[in-house]
């Protein structure tokens, strides 16, 4: 079956440091790939989206993810992590456009200051 | 702007009863979804709905039921709620040919 892997439940940076949270897939087809974030007491907001253009994808709030099909991945990263990035962030796939989507555990991001 | 609302942000029922999530939004998308919400489970798809009075299961639809009758609402149905049941559900709408849903800000269901 395909799936999806979030490395780390929960992941604590400093406020100003490196944010990366890491996504894999299973799939023997490039998939359609998707970081959504959820803040506290809301709904899920896309951040950015992978669809076979670009590799490397920009999203909002200074977030990107750069699809490696070799190592079946689409981290999430931001170079300077900032309060108000304190969310849970999801990784999800889908095997074609308008599919299903298939979401990852989730990993909660916490900016200490 | 996009917009998604539940009927309800917190909810508390008992054992046994039925149970009616609501879910409405007004963009016109033919597409709508119900998933819940589990610490280290991420988002489950129990539902979903591609047009009026048409829905599909999704990967765990047992103990749900849904009903869709006009194209901007799309209701999840607990018909006998049970504590397994306690857990955040989140709605979600698509326009067709996309790929990006839009989300609802959830309803927090608490069965005793």
């Amino acid at each position: 079956a395909q799936s999806v892997t979030q490395l780390g439940s929960h992941v604590s940076v400093s406020e100003g440091a490196l944010v990366l949270l890491r996504c894999n897939y299973s799939s023997s087809v490039p998939p359609y790939l998707f970081w959504y974030v959820q803040y506290p007491n809301q709904g899920l907001q896309l951040l950015l989206k992978y669809t076979s253009a670009a590799t490397l994808v920009k999203g909002i709030n200074g977030f990107e993810a750069e699809f490696k099909k070799s190592e079946t991945s689409f981290h999430l990263t931001k170079p300077s992590a900032h309060m108000s990035d304190a969310a849970e962030y999801f990784c999800a796939v889908s095997y074609n456009q308008g599919g299903k989507l298939i979401f990852g555990q989730g990993t909660e991001l916490s900016v200490k200051p | 702007d996009v917009k998604v609302t539940q009927s309800s942000r917190y909810l508390v029922k008992r054992t046994g009863e039925k149970v009616f999530l609501e879910c409405v939004q007004d963009m016109d998308h033919e597409n709508m979804f119900w998933y819940r919400q589990d610490p280290g489970l991420g988002l489950r798809l129990i539902y979903f709905s591609y047009d009026v009075k048409m829905k599909e299961k999704g990967d765990i639809p047992e103990g749900y039921s849904v009903s869709r009758e006009k194209k901007e609402r799309f209701s999840l149905i607990l018909e006998s709620a049970s504590t397994n049941q306690t857990s955040m559900y989140l709605c979600a709408s698509r326009p067709p040919g996309t790929d990006t849903q839009y989300f609802g800000p959830g309803t927090r269901l608490t069965v005793l």
